[in-house]
């Protein structure tokens, strides 16, 4: 069982380019989120997913954007990258929402923006 | 949002008891508290979570004060592995999106 698998784990860009990092979970969850972490720092919420075609913003949605066209997969893109985005994505999912069910996370992408 | 007050750091030796404590002197009664670990280079890994009553687990135990103002992770003996950054994370019944990562316990396991 895979669990979340993030590809790519590592990526170098220059300021403008664009990018998708990708999500996928074999689990069926319904929930999937994209978080961000910045060194000495806890995680942020980026954008999270309800089940496929339902997105919304978090706490730090500017500069990125997401869908869900399927369970499985829920790619964050980048339009155009910023050194101040920077930082290490995790993905996480959930069976759903609520009733407190454990988020399982991915292993990480690590992304320098030049 | 629910604060939480955790040690920036806490040293253990190997095959000992830790405790991890943390603060959430202003919790909803509806929340939850969650603990996750990070270990190096490695996405957060979920380890307990409980309401009221103290819960265990095959990781670890949870230990909830009866006010709910605070709560200790219970780790029975301490491995190399055990090595990671802890969360303590009070999260909204319905609200995974309102989980919110401090910036946690540096537990250090020494042989």
């Amino acid at each position: 069982n895979a669990g979340v698998t993030q590809t790519p784990k590592f990526q170098v860009l220059k300021t403008g380019q664009s990018m998708t990092l990708q999500c996928a979970q074999d689990m069926n969850h319904e929930y999937m989120s994209w978080y961000r972490q910045d060194p000495g720092m806890g995680l942020r919420l980026i954008h999270y997913s309800v089940g496929a075609g339902i997105t919304d913003q978090g706490e730090v949605p500017n500069g990125y954007n997401v869908s869900r066209s399927t369970t499985e997969d829920f790619p964050l893109r980048l339009l155009s990258a910023a050194p101040s985005q920077t930082s290490v994505y995790f993905c996480a999912s959930s069976r759903d929402r609520g009733r407190n069910q454990p988020q399982h996370f991915g292993d990480g992408t690590r992304l320098s923006i030049l | 949002d629910a604060k939480t007050t955790q040690p920036n750091s806490m040293e253990s030796n190997e095959e000992e008891p830790v405790h991890l404590p943390c603060n959430h002197s202003t919790i909803s009664g509806t929340d939850y508290i969650h603990w996750y670990r990070q270990l190096p280079s490695q996405g957060p890994e979920y380890v307990i979570h409980g309401l009221t009553s103290n819960v265990n687990n095959r990781m670890a135990s949870l230990a909830i004060a009866e006010d709910r103002k605070s709560s200790t992770l219970i780790l029975h003996r301490a491995t190399l592995r055990d090595a990671a950054v802890y969360y303590c994370i009070p999260t909204p019944l319905y609200n995974n999106n309102d989980m919110r990562f401090g910036a946690g316990t540096r537990l250090t396991v020494k042989p």
